[in-house]
């Protein structure tokens, strides 16, 4: 079955660390890809996409992810974490049948 | 701008009664697709639509039916509620290749 996986539900990191929040897809057509940021009580806001036309994905607050067919992974990172960061964060993607199918998601927490 | 629009945001029911979610999205978007989100187990598809007219099942359809009469529309139904439907229920709707945009959601409690 077409799915995603996000490894590790809960990610912990101090302000100013990496954060690495992990993605792999099942398919080996590459997908539609997507990342999106889900605050407290809130709906869900896209953060970036991959459609093919690069490998690397910038998307806003400074989050990017990188495409990689041979892992079938599309991880999402940012080199300084900020206090702001904090939220729940959630893969998608998206195959030929158009179903728009999401992970578990990964709580990021960001200590101070 | 309005976006996707979900009405009601709030509604307790009990075992037994209906109910109909509405979501309306002023984008001319072609997709439309309804999720229920519980803890730990992220957003799940229920069922979604590719256009006016068109509906089909996603991941967990059982107990639920949809309707999209109007492109700008898509309702979602529960005809005779359980406690295992309390959850929060999303409305998306996109065009292909992009993002998707979501709906404040709609907390749903059936006692």
């Amino acid at each position: 079955a077409q799915s995603v996986t996000q490894l590790g539900s809960h990610v912990s990191v101090s302000e100013g660390a990496l954060v690495l929040l992990r993605c792999n897809y099942s398919s080996s057509v590459p997908p539609y890809l997507f990342w999106y940021v889900q605050y407290p009580n809130q709906g869900l806001q896209l953060l970036l996409k991959y459609t093919s036309a690069a490998t690397l994905v910038k998307g806003i607050n400074g989050f990017e992810a990188e495409f990689k067919k041979s892992e079938t992974s599309f991880h999402l990172t940012k080199p300084s974490a900020h206090m702001s960061d904090a939220a729940e964060y959630f893969c998608a993607v998206r195959y030929n049948t158009d179903k728009l199918i999401f992970g578990t998601g990964t709580r990021l927490q960001v200590f101070p | 701008n309005a976006g996707v629009t979900q009405t009601p945001k709030f509604r307790v029911l009990k075992t037994g009664q209906s109910m109909t979610l509405l979501c309306a999205q002023d984008m001319n978007h072609e997709y439309m697709y309804w999720y229920r989100q519980d803890p730990g187990m992220g957003l799940r598809l229920i069922h979604y639509s590719v256009g006016e007219g068109t509906t089909a099942k996603g991941e967990v359809p059982d107990g639920y039916n949809v309707s999209r009469l109007k492109k700008q529309n898509f309702l979602l139904g529960l005809e005779s509620a359980a406690p295992s439907q309390t959850s929060v229920y999303f409305c998306a709707s996109s065009n292909t290749g992009f993002g998707a945009f979501f709906g404040q959601g709609t907390r749903l409690t059936v006692v």
